[in-house]
């Protein structure tokens, strides 16, 4: 079946890239996305990439996936204590906006001083 | 900037009470989700409506819980009786025609 994983938890130094992991286990995945998830928030659509790609860069952030290997990864370039949060990492195995989406169970970022 | 609104935003109540939670999705998005999500684990979808029909409800316990979307539009999500195991936040989404499930702030509910 469908599942998604990724760590439970993150700590940088402030102004150090973070590189937040994640795999998943259907090979028919069509979309791949990041979510951010405030505390006491919704989530927020951070990025997304489809499955014929495999790398999408938007400002300080890099999604890298590696369908072979069922691997996605975020990377947060200059990591910013407002970057502190949970990440979802989520898939979709349709083709339109109404697909189901499975979400992994987060990864705490905390930034350091 | 249009956003998904979810009342209340905290409600606790005793085991065995009804409780209620009403959303307002993007206006014309056609397609409104429920998730609940547990205290550090990911959302999980219980039900998804296509504009007044139940596209999928396969996660949903439907000895308690019940949701409806009559007009196509706001949308309610029912528990009864609550128990302590529905301790969670409830999420709301919605979509349009692209590919981005727009989020509420969530209903946190705490059952004792």
């Amino acid at each position: 079946g469908e599942d998604v994983e990724q760590s439970l938890f993150l700590s940088v130094r402030e102004g150090d890239s973070s590189v937040i992991n994640c795999t998943y286990t259907d090979s028919s995945s069509t979309y791949l996305y990041w979510y951010k998830q405030e505390p006491g928030a919704g989530l927020q659509l951070l990025t997304y990439i489809f499955s014929n790609m495999d790398m999408k860069q938007d400002q300080r952030l890099t999604v890298l996936l590696n369908k072979k290997d069922k691997h996605l990864s975020l990377r947060i370039a200059d990591t910013q204590t407002g970057d502190s949060a949970i990440y979802f990492c989520a898939e979709s195995t349709g083709y339109s906006s109404a697909s189901k989406i499975i979400f992994g169970s987060g990864t705490r970022l905390s930034i350091r001083p | 900037e249009a956003e998904v609104a979810q009342s209340p935003r905290y409600k606790i109540t005793e085991k065995s009470q009804a409780v209620a939670f009403w959303c307002d999705p993007i206006s014309g998005h056609a397609t409104l989700y429920w998730y609940r999500q547990i205290l550090g684990q990911g959302p999980e979808l219980l039900v998804q409506f296509q504009d007044e029909s139940v596209v999928d409800d396969s996660q949903l316990p439907k000895d308690r819980f019940s949701a409806e979307r009559l007009k196509g539009v706001d949308s309610t999500l029912k528990i009864q009786p609550a128990e302590l195991g529905d301790s969670a936040m409830y999420l709301c989404a919605s979509s349009g025609t692209d590919y981005e499930q727009f989020f509420g702030p969530g209903t946190r509910l705490t059952v004792l």
